[in-house]
């Protein structure tokens, strides 16, 4: 089935650093969405992504949309320690028929900050 | 304010026990998701429905419930059925159908004591 593979698993970094992290398939999405989970807590929306070669921002945070249409990006600037927490990708599961489906979302990269 | 309430933050079951979570939303949103979260697994789901009084199970609905009587809440049951319940469970909601963007409530812990 689509499966959504994100890298690295963990990040340890010093704050003021860049961060930079993906998230890969075999199948092609037509959306991708990043989300960022604090400890404890629900998942909240980044960015979202609607078509391929798009490269959106929001703050520090810049996501871009492959141009395969198979990866996605995310980039964070200058890091500082409010940035800890699970970042998650997300796509819509595509139906054999072309119809989207529900969300499938990757494992995650958990991100530490080092003040 | 515009949101997802999800209650109780935490809960307690002894086994054999059934246990409901509750999940409330003012978004006036169409369709409506529950979630399981397990440490190094990501968010796995359990059921979601896209109408009032209909429902679709999802990756792992064995040993839950859910109803969809009002547009506004999706309660979430987990039975003495489910063999390890203890998770951390996001309820989620979107204006449009599958594929469409969701927001998730702050979630509710349970833990089997």
């Amino acid at each position: 089935g689509q499966q959504l593979n994100q890298s690295p698993q963990s990040m340890f970094i010093q704050e003021g650093e860049d961060v930079s992290m993906n998230c890969t398939s075999s199948s092609i999405f037509n959306t991708w969405l990043w989300y960022k989970q604090d400890p404890g807590e629900g998942p909240v929306l980044l960015i979202a992504l609607y078509k391929a070669g798009e490269l959106t921002s929001n703050g520090r945070l810049t996501a871009q949309f492959g141009i395969t249409r198979k990866d996605s990006f995310l980039n964070i600037s200058a890091s500082i320690p409010s940035d800890v927490g699970i970042y998650f990708c997300a796509g819509p599961y595509m139906n054999y028929g072309g119809s989207q489906g529900n969300l499938i979302f990757g494992k995650g990269t958990k991100l530490s900050v080092k003040p | 304010d515009g949101g997802i309430t999800q209650s109780p933050k935490y809960l307690f079951r002894k086994e054999g026990q059934n246990v409901t979570l509750s999940c409330e939303q003012n978004l006036n949103h169409d369709a409506m998701y529950w979630y399981r979260q397990d440490p190094g697994q990501g968010l796995r789901l359990i059921y979601y429905s896209q109408i009032v009084n209909d429902f679709q199970k999802g990756d792992i609905a064995e040993g839950y419930s859910v109803s969809r009587e009002k547009k506004e809440s999706f309660p979430l049951t987990v039975t003495s059925a489910q063999k390890n319940p203890t998770a951390f469970y996001l309820c989620a909601s979107s204006l449009g159908g599958p594929g469409n963007t969701i927001y998730f409530g702050e979630g509710s812990w349970l833990t089997v004591v």
